[in-house]
Order: C-alpha cells, then sequence, then structure tokens
C-alpha cells in the first residue's frame, strides 16, 4: 500500500529565506508526483507536476526534485515571501489516483 | 471561469438528512476525481470517473455514498443518512492526461 509522508510537518522561516520541503514515498511504482498550495479553508492549487520519467521542474521561485528509486521528493522554495504561507501537499498518482501526504504548513514571518 | 466549480460551498445539515453537491469540471477533461480532507489531513481518494464510466471507488465510499456522472459531464455526490463522521471538505478535481485541478471544495457540517 502506498503511503506518502512530508516532513516537516510546520516550519516557520524568517522573510528572505530559502527553504526545502521533503515528500517520501514507500512504493516506486508511479505515475507522476504533484506538489500542491492550499490556503485555509480553500482547495489545492496545482504548483507542479512532475513526470516518473523526469528529474525536476521550475516554476518561478519554486523548484522540485523526484528521485523515484529512493521514494523522494522534494519541494525548493527560493527567496520566500510572507505570501508563499500555505500548506504544502505533495501526492503520488497511482493508478489514476492521487495518494496524498498529511502536508507541510509554512509560516514565512515579515 | 474556466476552472474546476463546486456547488454548494458550505452545507450544514443535520445528522439522517441527505445530500448531495455538485462538481462541473474544466470542460474538455475526460476524468472526474472525488476526494474527502478532514481537519490538518491531506486529501483521501474517493472515485473517480472517465467520462461517464466510474472506474475505481475507495473502500471509504461506503453504501450511504454515491456518485454519477451523466453523460460524462458534470458529477453529482449524494450522501444519504448523514452522520458526524461524514463532516469533512468534499474536493472534485478533473484532468485531462496527468495534472489533477482542484475546485474550491464544499464544506459539510453535520449537527
Amino acid at each position: 500500500k502506498q503511503e506518502v509522508t512530508q516532513i516537516p510537518a510546520a516550519l516557520s522561516v524568517p522573510e528572505g529565506e530559502n527553504l526545502v520541503l521533503n515528500c517520501s514515498f514507500t512504493d516506486s511504482a508511479i505515475y507522476n508526483l504533484q506538489w500542491f498550495r492550499q490556503d485555509p479553508g480553500k482547495g489545492l492549487t496545482s504548483l507542479l507536476l512532475i513526470q516518473s520519467s523526469q528529474r525536476e521542474q521550475t516554476s518561478g521561485r519554486l523548484n522540485a526534485s523526484l528521485d523515484k528509486s529512493s521514494g523522494r521528493s522534494t519541494l525548493y522554495i527560493a527567496a520566500s515571501q510572507p505570501g508563499d504561507s500555505a500548506t504544502y501537499l505533495c501526492a503520488v498518482c497511482n493508478t489514476g489516483k492521487l495518494i496524498f501526504g498529511q502536508g507541510t504548513t509554512l509560516q514565512v514571518k515579515p | 471561469d474556466t476552472g474546476v466549480s463546486q456547488d454548494p460551498r458550505h452545507k450544514i445539515t443535520k445528522r439522517g438528512q441527505n445530500v448531495t453537491f455538485r462538481c462541473d469540471p474544466i470542460s474538455e477533461h475526460n476524468r472526474l476525481y472525488w476526494y474527502r480532507q478532514t481537519l490538518g489531513q491531506g486529501p483521501e481518494f474517493l472515485t473517480y470517473f472517465q467520462n461517464e464510466a466510474q472506474l475505481e471507488k475507495s473502500r471509504l465510499l461506503s453504501d450511504r455514498f454515491s456518485a454519477e456522472r451523466p453523460k460524462g459531464s458534470f458529477s453529482t455526490l449524494e450522501i444519504q443518512r448523514t452522520e458526524q463522521g461524514d463532516s469533512a471538505m468534499y474536493l472534485c478535481a478533473s484532468s485531462s492526461q496527468n495534472e489533477q485541478f482542484f475546485g474550491p471544495g464544499t464544506r459539510l457540517t453535520v449537527l
């Protein structure tokens, strides 16, 4: 059974800091991996999608990497801003459906 | 707005009542998914459709839950005889190939 774990559960950093969020999964037979952002009480916003054949994807200040063999992905956020404060969720795609981690709640202090 | 839409955004009901939620996917997307999210947890898969065919259902989807997608367009999720444990955010997503796009969710509170 696929399990997804995100570490840390919560993170507080000063504005401007670069940071890394971690995601691990137990079954390397994934189709792709998605990172999402969720603001309190809202739906999910897709940030990055990495296909199983890819090693990384970049969008603006965000960079996501994927190491299927070790069952790990990281989301790198450069020069963090208070507007980045949210919960970040990673999800692996397995037979069509997404299996999510519990998320990392990020607070960026001005 | 061409994103995924859900209605209603909030629903408060009494235990034992039936509720129905609607999801309108992005128009060209043939796959539609339902997830449930409780406070502090990541979303959990409930079911998904490819066009009008329901391809997979989670064990979380008890007999009280039913989902439909007539004509492969919008979808409805009905919960019969609601229980307090059904209180959660119900999220809908759609995709054409790989990337899933989520709607704003329907927050259900069962009193």
